[in-house]
């Protein structure tokens, strides 16, 4: 989706070294998410915001730091890459408000951004 | 949230309808089925969501049982753009973290 960027598409890197994933999105949504992806493993969240002064933890935060700079930026830090670390990474958006019908007024629907592939050797 | 159940893959010939079946026994009354669909490792794409009516969009039909238990998504006309891995997951809106919980999904191959 054009509407959700992730910078860089590509970036290998060396243990040890402080890696910044950056996201941003122009659909105008509070809320933003970051997530990995392994090979057999479907996707798993790292951190995710509700908006800008809301920050949480998922299911597999260590090692990763997060940083809402705006409503539109969301940015993934690694302080000390590690080769387990090594994976795609995707920033997804989402927006709660109500719509449509009975069924369909809670939306919530998260929109993903290209990935960053990263390799840390 | 609920666990699903896909097959790891399927073929289907361009031109005919997709169907991808998706058992979810557990699903509760207050969680909704949503498709995605990843696309060689591009980020995952959003089809089709419901909670206990039939859907359809501009891209797919969502069927649900009537007991709710399993879904089928349906790509009407399959064409080879739709080879990607499909996602069926259900989850509760407005849950604690509004997390998706991606399985393995269903690797489908529009045959020419």
């Amino acid at each position: 989706d054009a509407d959700v960027t992730q910078t860089p598409r590509n970036r290998i890197t060396k243990t040890g070294k402080r890696i910044m994933l950056e996201c941003s999105q122009t659909k105008g949504h509070d809320r933003m998410y970051w997530y990995r992806q392994d090979p057999g493993l479907g996707l798993r969240l790292i951190y995710y915001s509700f908006d800008v002064k809301d920050i949480n933890k998922g299911e597999i935060s260590d090692g990763y730091s997060v940083s809402r700079q705006a409503q539109a930026k969301f940015s993934l830090s690694l302080e000390s890459a590690i080769p387990n670390q090594t994976a795609l990474y995707f920033c997804a958006t989402s927006d709660p408000r109500l719509t449509g019908t009975q069924d369909r007024r809670s939306t919530d629907t998260q929109y993903f951004g290209p990935g960053t592939r990263l390799t840390v050797l | 949230d609920a666990k699903t159940t896909q097959p790891p893959s399927m073929d289907c010939a361009e031109g005919r309808a997709a169907n991808l079946p998706c058992n979810h026994s557990t699903i509760s009354g207050n969680e909704y089925v949503y498709w995605y669909r990843q696309i060689h490792s591009q980020g995952p794409q959003y089809i089709i969501h419901g909670l206990k009516n039939n859907e359809t969009n501009e891209m797919a039909s969502l069927i649900i049982t009537e007991d709710r238990k399993s879904s089928t998504l349906i790509l009407p006309h399959a064409t080879l753009r739709d080879t990607a891995v499909y996602y069926c997951i259900v989850r509760i809106y407005g849950g604690a973290t509004n997390k998706l919980i991606f399985g393995t999904g269903t690797l489908l191959a529009v045959q020419p």
